[in-house]
C-alpha cells in the first residue's frame, strides 16, 4: 500500500513569504507527527495529532508555525513570514498502535530553503 | 541537559563484527523507546521498539533497555556494509512527545 506522502518535495522561498507543507498519512493511521531536521541535527518534534483530540503543539518553535489536520487525515504545516533559520527538512510521520506497540512511518520530507 | 543523548560517532566496525550503539535519556517516566535507521538523504525508518526492561531480539538486531539506568542500546550482529547509516534513538515521554537523539553514524568496513 501507499506510504506517507509529502508535498512539495523541495521548496525554495524568499524570507518573509508564507509556505504550506502538506502531509498525506497512511490510511487508517490515527496519529500524525510533524518534525523538522536541520543539517546534521536530530529530529525536532513540532506537533502531534491523535484522532479528533486537540493537537499537542508544544514543539512549535514560534507563533509563525501552525498546523491543522482536516478530517483526521491530511495535514498542513504553515510557516508564516519565513526566516532563514526555518530552512530544514520537514518530516511527517503517521503511526498506528497494535497490541500496545506503536509503529511510526515517515514520509520522504519537504526540503525547505529560505533565501 | 538534552532529553536524549547519543554518541555522535562516527562508529566504525569491520564487516561481521557486532556494532553497539548507546543512548541515555533524562525523563525517568519514559515508557516507549525506539531505534530508527536513517540513510543519508533519506527519512528515518523504524527498526526496533522496546517497552520493558531487558532484551528484545529481531533478526540481527537486539535492543536492550535498562530503565533504572535510563539507558537503551542497540546491538547489530554480523554487521554488513548495508548497515552503514545514522542510527537515531527516540524516547517517548508523556503521552505524545517523541524526543530524538542527534544520532550515531555507523560505518561498516568491508
Amino acid at each position: 500500500g501507499a506510504g506517507v506522502s509529502q508535498s512539495p518535495s523541495n521548496k525554495v522561498t524568499e524570507k518573509g513569504k508564507d509556505v504550506e507543507l502538506r502531509c498525506d498519512p497512511i490510511s487508517g493511521h490515527t496519529a500524525l507527527y510533524w518534525y523538522r531536521q536541520s543539517l546534521g541535527q536530530g529530529l525536532e518534534f513540532l506537533i502531534y495529532f491523535q484522532g479528533n483530540s486537540a493537537p499537542d503543539k508544544s514543539g512549535l518553535p514560534s507563533d509563525r508555525f501552525s498546523a491543522e489536520r482536516t478530517g483526521g487525515s491530511v495535514s498542513t504545516l504553515t510557516i508564516q513570514r519565513t526566516q532563514q533559520e526555518d530552512s530544514a527538512v520537514y518530516l511527517c510521520a503517521s503511526s498506528y498502535r497494535l497490541a500496545g506497540e506503536e509503529t511510526q512511518y515517515f514520509g520522504p520530507g519537504t526540503r525547505l530553503l529560505v533565501l | 541537559q538534552k532529553e536524549v543523548e547519543q554518541n555522535s560517532g562516527p562508529l566504525s566496525v569491520p564487516e561481521g563484527a557486532i556494532a553497539s550503539l548507546n543512548c541515555t535519556y533524562s525523563d525517568r517516566g519514559s515508557q516507549s523507546f525506539f531505534w530508527y535507521r536513517q540513510y543519508s538523504g533519506k527519512s528515518p525508518e523504524l527498526i526496533m521498539s522496546i517497552y520493558s526492561n531487558g532484551d528484545k531480539e529481531d533478526g540481527r538486531f537486539t535492543a536492550q533497555l535498562n530503565k533504572a539506568s535510563q539507558y537503551v542500546s542497540l546491538l547489530i550482529r554480523d554487521s554488513q556494509p548495508s548497515d552503514s547509516a545514522t542510527y537515531l534513538c527516540a524516547v517517548k515521554t508523556g503521552a505524545n512527545n517523541l524526543f530524538f537523539g542527534t544520532g550515531t553514524r555507523l560505518t561498516v568496513i568491508p
